[in-house]
């Protein structure tokens, strides 16, 4: 199957500081990239759809000033936490899929801990 | 909104039995379906794709789509404790996710 990367896998900041997590599509390329964001024990909750070349997409409740979503090229996104708080801790996981609107295949995640 | 369901669980089933997870959903439009596992405290994988109505079958996993039913399960055949994990399913048109069916295979 097509992989996805995720950078870094683990982060520990403190609070009020920014975080930018990469993901990246490597061996295929994806017009759009999806963000996710899932605390213990919950559902995988859908933040924002990353599209290459314009604005992202945000989800209903989700702050795009403070979760800024770069997609520069076919086969990377950046998700950056500004000014991340403790309550900004959580598991990030990005996807992509070469074909879209078919499967979608997920990064490894960034385990987030604001201090 | 488009939805799907499924049974929360957690769904116990012996080692080396065979695990029946269900999924239904609401949206007739959807025209293929994905199976993904996720164990705890990783990513999802995915595991199964069915584009059809009918059967699909890949080693231990079998996947059935009935359209006009709007249903879709996968069969796990010879449950191993390696299997215990949260499967999600998911229609290609739709990237939201819910719960889930925690599966526990008791050893």
């Amino acid at each position: 199957g097509a992989v996805v990367s995720q950078h870094p896998s683990r982060v520990i900041c403190k609070s009020g500081t920014s975080v930018k997590i990469e993901c990246r599509s490597l061996d295929f390329q994806a017009t759009t990239m999806f963000w996710y964001r899932q605390f213990p024990k919950q559902s995988l909750m859908l933040m924002a759809t990353s599209n290459e070349g314009s604005k992202a997409t945000y989800e209903q409740g989700v702050e795009k000033d403070k979760f800024l979503i770069n997609h520069a090229s076919l086969t990377l996104s950046t998700l950056t936490v500004t000014s991340a708080h403790p309550e900004d801790s959580s598991f990030y996981i990005c996807s992509a899929g070469p074909r879209q609107g078919y499967e979608q295949y997920f990064g490894p995640g960034t385990r987030l801990t604001v201090t | 909104q488009k939805e799907v369901e499924q049974n929360s669980g957690p769904l116990s089933v012996p080692e080396g039995a065979i695990a029946s997870l269900n999924c239904t959903y609401s949206d007739r439009v959807s025209q293929s379906f994905f199976w993904y596992r996720q164990y705890s405290g990783k990513s999802p994988e995915l595991i199964m794709s069915i584009y059809s109505n009918g059967d699909k079958e890949d080693g231990r996993f079998t996947a059935q789509l009935n359209k006009a039913s709007q249903y879709v399960s996968l069969l796990i055949r010879d449950s191993q404790p390696s299997d215990s994990a949260t499967y999600l399913c998911a229609p290609n048109d739709k990237i939201i996710f819910g719960k889930g069916t925690r599966l526990h295979i008791l050893p």
